[in-house]
């Protein structure tokens, strides 16, 4: 699985668009960038993934740079909810194993 | 509800007293896993399992085992608890090998002292 970086934190006000960058540099042409977010300890919770084209759904958008290096998930509207570690994963699954690494943590502001 | 359920959420043990901690999933999902997780060392593996009867380890197994003799459950065994197994687990399931849309399960907070 390709390995991937993201910032150590950021800061978003609510009601505004939060944007955390992942880069995915060594990703493989078959393989998906995912995004999970997980909050206060509870189980990670699932958000998007992508191969190539961007996606969107009912949490966020996921914009996937043509040369597939990185991406960028999109919460449009930011909400105190939405504080969480945030991790991207890059790469197939073996198995069904998810490598986590560090992840953004997203601390939106009233 | 789509839903993958563990128990309990909370557990404190004494070293060498067995335990089972349980995770069943309600979406007749194939793969099913148990992660742990301990500060500055993220989410990691413990063992997996492609179906019933079929099981495989992860990257950290030593001092667990799992069973798979039905499909939507897959319990954590720890023989032999030690202190190095006080952590935060997850079990979590999802459809198939290559679908990593994985639900997770609340989390079970065990310390072994």
């Amino acid at each position: 699985d390709a390995k991937t970086t993201q910032p150590t934190s950021m800061d978003c006000a609510e009601g505004r668009a939060a944007n955390l960058p992942c880069n995915h540099s060594t990703i493989s042409g078959n393989e998906y960038v995912y995004w999970y977010r997980q909050i206060h300890s509870q189980g990670p919770q699932y958000i998007i993934h992508g191969l190539k084209n961007n996606e969107t759904n009912e949490m966020a958008s996921l914009i996937i740079t043509e040369d597939r290096k990185s991406s960028t998930l999109i919460l449009p509207h930011a909400t105190l909810r939405d504080t969480a570690v945030y991790y991207c994963i890059s790469g197939g699954t073996s198995y069904g194993k998810l490598t986590f690494g560090q992840g953004t943590i997203l601390t939106v502001h009233p | 509800e789509a839903q993958v359920t563990q128990n309990p959420r909370y557990l404190i043990t004494v070293t060498g007293k067995k335990l089972t901690v349980t995770c069943s999933q309600n979406m007749n999902h194939e793969y099913m896993s148990w992660y742990r997780q301990d500060p500055g060392l993220g989410l990691r593996q413990i063992y997996y399992s492609m179906n019933v009867e079929v099981t495989d380890k992860g990257d950290v197994p030593e001092g667990y085992k799992v069973s798979r003799k039905e499909k939507r459950n897959f319990p954590l065994i720890l023989e032999s608890p030690s202190p190095n197994q006080t952590s935060l687990y997850f079990c979590a399931s999802s459809l198939s090998r290559t679908n990593t849309e994985a639900f997770f399960g609340q989390g079970t907070r065990l310390t072994v002292v």
